[in-house]
């Protein structure tokens, strides 16, 4: 299995415009994460889904945030408008029914 | 209160030397701590994982050293090598969804 994908591993965007990441869980898995990094507050749960369907969003910072799982192999997060403080490197992890997050490589976001 | 305290921040220690990072919680209904290792540009991966019915595991170099009453444990790094130089973060989870509540992290220089 190639683990978890995430794309773009980078995005530069200006402030206001809409960010959407991506992510693609590792098959079988049947929990997702998406997690935010930053210096300041460190590892962040923003929200997770179940059988894709979210179960808890109480991490998601504001309005702006928004995130889908259309089907058991793709995830969306989405920020709209983003803002320079939305800079952070965002994290999707996926885990089946034994209890180890596997971890994707992460998409760095910069707002300018 | 769901927060898990990490020290020390930063952590530089000679090849050879044995690297200790502590970490501290609150509540109760944890019931599996573990800890991953990050590399930078890479996402968080599961380094060792223990549960409270046990004191210490330990795999490899690494150990966990568990004080269920104090509601501590640690990560123990014996004969620290340059390539264990990392961002270590110690979790906590608990309930079906295994959300992790992870520490702020400790970044580890080991010295060659």
């Amino acid at each position: 299995d190639a683990g978890v994908i995430q794309s773009p591993r980078h995005e530069v965007t200006e402030m206001g415009q809409e960010v959407t990441l991506r992510c693609k869980p590792i098959s079988g898995h049947d929990y997702l994460f998406w997690y935010r990094q930053t210096m300041m507050r460190g590892l962040e749960l923003l929200i997770y889904f179940n059988n894709n369907v979210p179960i808890d969003d109480s991490g998601m910072p504001e309005d702006r945030f928004s995130a889908k799982m259309p089907n058991a192999s793709f995830s969306t997060l989405k920020i709209q408008p983003s803002e320079p403080r939305d800079s952070a490197v965002y994290f999707c992890a996926s885990r089946d029914g034994q209890e180890t997050q596997y971890f994707g490589p992460g998409t760095r976001l910069l707002v300018l | 209160q769901q927060q898990v305290k990490q020290s020390p921040q930063s952590l530089i220690v000679q090849k050879g030397g044995i690297s200790i990072i502590n970490c501290a919680y609150e509540n109760t209904a944890f019931d599996y701590f573990p800890w991953y290792q990050q590399f930078p540009g890479k996402g968080p991966a599961l380094l060792i994982a223990i549960r409270p019915d046990v004191s210490e595991k330990k795999e490899g170099r690494f150990t966990i050293s568990f004080n269920k009453s104090a509601k501590q444990f640690s990560l123990h790094i014996m004969d620290s090598q340059p390539g264990d130089s990392a961002t270590y973060f110690c979790a906590a989870s608990s309930g079906s969804a295994r959300q992790l509540t992870f520490g702020s992290g400790t970044q580890l220089t080991v010295l060659p």
